[in-house]
């Protein structure tokens, strides 16, 4: 697609709930990033994939956090048992290839909030 | 551990004044510097990207330097306009803990000026 999209934008559920995001990164790109935002605050890392491999899932806040890119395309992040401290702006970026000096593309985030 | 600091928080100015951004991080040990525009309801666009061995990079009305040495950077914007108004992030690209490079953002400067 012509940029990275994500849905849905935002999402409102109660403590306990189970919720999964989607990110449609751009269609070439190899590399795709999940990033918690907290209000106030910059992105946080939260896991990356090259293709379907995930090899760095070390920012993920707890075992109820966990991402999956099957087919090497679109990704989904699934936080279950949600608790309040979960709301937050969660973005997905793109980029070509894995490499510190490639550009990640960012979609618009889905705005998450645990009532 | 990466800790990106970015100072003012906010920011107002006059239309055609000059702004001036700080960030500073921590570790000196980094791959690249980046500076991204945050506008509400949309991803991140990626600005610039100052290399390590660069000492800055410019395009169009924006500058951006780097004294890695220091840990820090600044990030210029020429005869600000309306236009010019969001919210502004530096992140520093560094290996992290899990021996992976990663972007460590700041928390932003949130710049509005002024018609």
């Amino acid at each position: 697609g012509a940029g990275v999209s994500q849905s849905p934008r935002y999402k409102v559920t109660k403590r306990g709930q189970d919720v999964t995001l989607r990110c449609d990164p751009i269609s070439s790109h190899a590399t795709l990033y999940w990033y918690q935002q907290a209000l106030g605050q910059g992105p946080e890392f939260l896991t990356y994939f090259n293709y379907e491999a995930q090899p760095d899932k070390s920012g993920l806040p707890s075992d109820r956090f966990s991402a999956e890119r099957p087919e090497g395309s679109i990704s989904t992040l699934t936080i279950q048992r949600t608790e309040q401290r979960d709301s937050a702006m969660y973005r997905c970026a793109s980029s070509l290839y894995r490499g510190p000096q490639e550009t990640q593309y960012f979609g618009p985030g889905t705005r998450l909030l645990v009532l | 551990k990466q800790e990106v600091t970015q100072i003012p928080a906010a920011l107002s100015v006059p239309e055609g004044e000059n702004l001036v951004l700080n960030c500073s991080f921590t570790d000196s040990a980094i791959y690249n510097l980046q500076w991204f525009r945050q506008d509400p309801g949309k991803g991140l666009t990626s600005l610039l990207l100052i290399q390590s061995s660069q000492r800055e990079q410019t395009s169009g009305r924006l500058n951006a330097s780097l004294d890695k040495s220091s840990g820090r950077s600044t990030l210029y914007i020429a005869a600000s306009q309306p236009g010019d108004s969001a919210t502004y992030l530096c992140a520093a690209n560094h290996l992290g803990s899990s021996n992976d490079y990663k972007l460590s953002f700041g928390a932003g400067t949130t710049v509005t000026v002024r018609a």
